[in-house]
């Protein structure tokens, strides 16, 4: 099973600022089935970034996934107001189980 | 409208049984893999199962082998998850994904989930 390790925690940053996020696998994710998730209160989660780099469906172009192997960047430029949320990656593909990293929270300073 | 609808969740006393129900809209279901993936109140997302576009194939995370079952019925476009033996720590919001096809097979559709609480 591959564990999935974010960081930081939280990260505390003002509105027009760059926010990037870590995730860490515990061994190689292979093809690059990464995935970034947002999740807002009370709201599902929502996928931004598959394949480790490609924006999903109508995601924002300041969104952007990099990283591979072990070791993966979700970067967010110019932080709008409605990007302070809860952060996910997860390994899928063809062999579950798809575990999720334990989440980076970018909240407003 | 493209949509996953959960139903089915309640408050269970340990060791009982729920079945959960996804009713899918908007696409060709069998199309898709599916799975299930729960939060339990105030923690992260965790997968629980999966299973491909025409049933053959399923998964499950340690947690919850042997005790979940997860099955669909593409003539009725839904996927449903038989839960037995549960326990306090299945407590969770339990929502349906859909693994996109276009989307490298990440989960690119979710329901708002159904709450599922296991307490004597």
């Amino acid at each position: 099973e591959i564990v999935l390790t974010q960081s930081p925690g939280t990260l505390s940053l003002s509105p027009g600022e760059r926010a990037t996020l870590s995730c860490r696998a515990s061994q190689s994710v292979s093809s690059g089935y990464l995935a970034w998730y947002q999740q807002k209160p009370g709201q599902a989660p929502r996928l931004l970034i598959y394949g480790a780099s490609s924006r999903a469906t109508g995601i924002p172009d300041r969104f952007s996934g990099s990283g591979s192997g072990t070791d993966f960047t979700l970067t967010i430029n110019r932080l709008e107001p409605e990007d302070f949320a809860l952060y996910y990656c997860q390994h899928y593909g063809s062999s579950p189980p798809f575990t999720f990293g334990p989440g980076t929270k970018v909240d407003i300073k | 409208e493209v949509q996953l609808v959960e139903s089915g969740g309640g408050v269970v006393r340990p060791g009982g049984s729920l079945r959960l129900s996804c009713a899918a809209s908007g696409f060709t279901f069998d199309d898709y893999g599916m799975s299930w993936v729960r939060q339990a109140p105030g923690k992260g997302l965790e997968w629980v199962s999966g299973i491909n576009w025409n049933g053959g194939n399923t998964g499950y995370a340690d947690s919850v082998k042997g005790r979940f079952t997860i099955s669909r019925d593409n003539a009725k476009n839904s996927l449903y998850l038989q839960m037995n033996s549960l326990r306090a720590e299945d407590t969770a919001l339990y929502h349906c994904t859909r693994k996109g096809i276009s989307m490298g097979y990440a989960f690119d559709m979710w329901g708002q989930g159904t709450m599922v609480t296991v307490s004597s």
